[in-house]
């Protein structure tokens, strides 16, 4: 497996909290991907990043925010977290558009209970 | 915006029954990946295919991307309880964003 390490891996936390989950890889691939999964929608791009403060959103984007200062950390946060973020959050990682490096490797996920 | 959607969301088998599991997108992809995930576990990258009609084998796994490059299927033969598991696809647009668009998924069980 890829070098993708997610933190934390499990987290409960109430309504209305920060909350910051982190992805750090040891590859030096160029793209991260943030994506929740959920039962029924498959997995959904929240935000991605193209290179250190290079980033976009994804089609579920409203609610949470990302950063990227240095190429290996890519850092999603809920401002404010609400119960419809209860999820399992997936980082991803890949190389570049060509080929084989648009190739995604994902980190192994944080599950996120808002209560 | 684009859509990819896969059928059957859901699918039970017998060990050693076929499996197939079909993709479709709203638009034309430049290409198209499958990932494989296990329960409980994340999704892992099967294989890209890029060409109009190509079609790829994994022992008994077949992969084909339609003449049009909006289709895709998966099939296997001869199921094993090692198959379980949630089956991806992922579109690219052709724009070479690096942004991929996955389908819903088909959970797959299989009964020994």
């Amino acid at each position: 497996d890829a070098g993708i390490t997610q933190s934390p891996r499990h987290k409960v936390t109430e309504t209305g909290t920060p909350v910051t989950l982190r992805c750090h890889q040891t590859e030096n691939h160029r793209y991260m991907y943030w994506y929740r999964q959920d039962p029924g929608h498959g997995l959904r791009l929240i935000h991605y990043s193209y290179g250190v403060k290079d980033t976009d959103k994804g089609e579920v984007s409203d609610g949470y925010s990302v950063s990227r200062s240095k190429t290996e950390d890519f850092l999603l946060t809920l401002e404010s977290a609400t119960s419809s973020q209860t999820s399992v959050y997936f980082c991803a990682i890949s190389g570049g558009t060509s080929g084989g490096e648009n190739i995604q490797y994902f980190g192994a996920g944080t599950r996120l209970s808002v209560l | 915006g684009q859509q990819v959607m896969q059928i059957p969301q859901y699918q039970h088998v017998q060990e050693g029954e076929d499996f197939t599991t079909y993709c479709n997108s709203s638009t034309t992809l430049s290409n198209i990946q499958w990932y494989k995930q296990r329960p409980g576990g994340h999704p892992v990258f099967l294989i890209q295919l890029v060409k109009s009609g190509e079609v790829k084998k994994q022992k008994r796994l077949t992969f084909q991307f339609g003449e049009a490059k909006k289709n895709s299927s998966l099939h296997i033969t001869a199921t094993q309880t090692t198959d379980v598991g949630t089956y991806f696809c992922a579109g690219e647009g052709s724009s070479n964003t690096g942004k991929l668009i996955f389908g819903q998924g088909t959970t797959l069980q299989v009964k020994p």
